[in-house]
């Protein structure tokens, strides 16, 4: 299967500062790139669309102003987390499509911890 | 509106055979997939069905009905690493992906 990245696998940050979250597919191209979060015990959740060359579309309730998407290349979307507050906390998640059925294939997942 | 269900958890015994059942309610159909993830990880691709049929991998399998709006992952000879979250996950007219909540499966010995 297709071979997806993400850097770094795990952050601690203060309530306030930034954080940006890399995916990376390493042996394929993407056009489009899915970024999910997933809280403790709960399904994931679609945040956003991240596709190249254009604006990530949102999903509803998720802040674009927080939530920075940028889609640099065929091979890397970033996640900036704004400001971010312990709220926040979560594990952050990304997917590109690849081959049969567009079959998403995941990176290895970040976990955001906010004091 | 779309749906996707699936049991929230089951049991087995080591060695047995399990079937995990999803059902759907989407807006068009562009493929089923299953995907197992362990706790804390992210979750990993399993299968792709997108006619119906039974596609066969190893222990694992997966069954398609599109008529019936159903299909199910059936695992055997299971291990304890086995115990996982099992989600179903269903491409509607639009090519997006609606997922199920997951069905927890615990293995025990």
């Amino acid at each position: 299967g297709a071979v997806v990245s993400q850097h770094p696998s795990r952050v601690i940050c203060k309530s306030g500062t930034s954080v940006k979250i890399e995916c990376r597919s390493l042996d394929f191209q993407a056009t489009t790139m899915f970024w999910y979060r997933q809280f403790p015990k709960q399904s994931l959740m679609l945040m956003a669309t991240s596709n190249e060359g254009s604006k990530a579309t949102y999903e509803q309730g998720v802040e674009k102003d927080k939530f920075l998407i940028n889609h640099a290349s065929l091979t890397l979307s970033t996640l900036t987390v704004t400001s971010a507050h312990p709220e926040d906390s979560s594990f952050y998640i990304c997917s590109a499509p690849q081959g049969a059925g567009e079959t998403q294939y995941f990176g290895p997942g970040t976990r955001l911890l906010v004091l | 509106g779309q749906n996707i269900d699936q049991p929230t958890e089951m049991t087995a015994t080591e060695g047995a055979i399990v079937q995990i059942n999803c059902t759907y309610q989407t807006s068009g159909f562009n493929g089923l997939f299953w995907y197992q993830q362990h706790a804390g990880e992210a979750p990993t691709f399993l299968s792709y069905n997108v006619l119906d049929g039974l596609e066969e991998k190893g222990r694992f399998s997966s069954f398609l009905s599109r008529s019936k709006g159903y299909s199910y992952l059936l695992l055997k000879e299971l291990q304890m690493k086995d115990s996982a979250s099992y989600l179903c996950a269903v491409m509607d007219s639009n090519y997006q992906l609606i997922w199920g909540a997951g069905t927890k499966l615990i293995i025990k010995p």
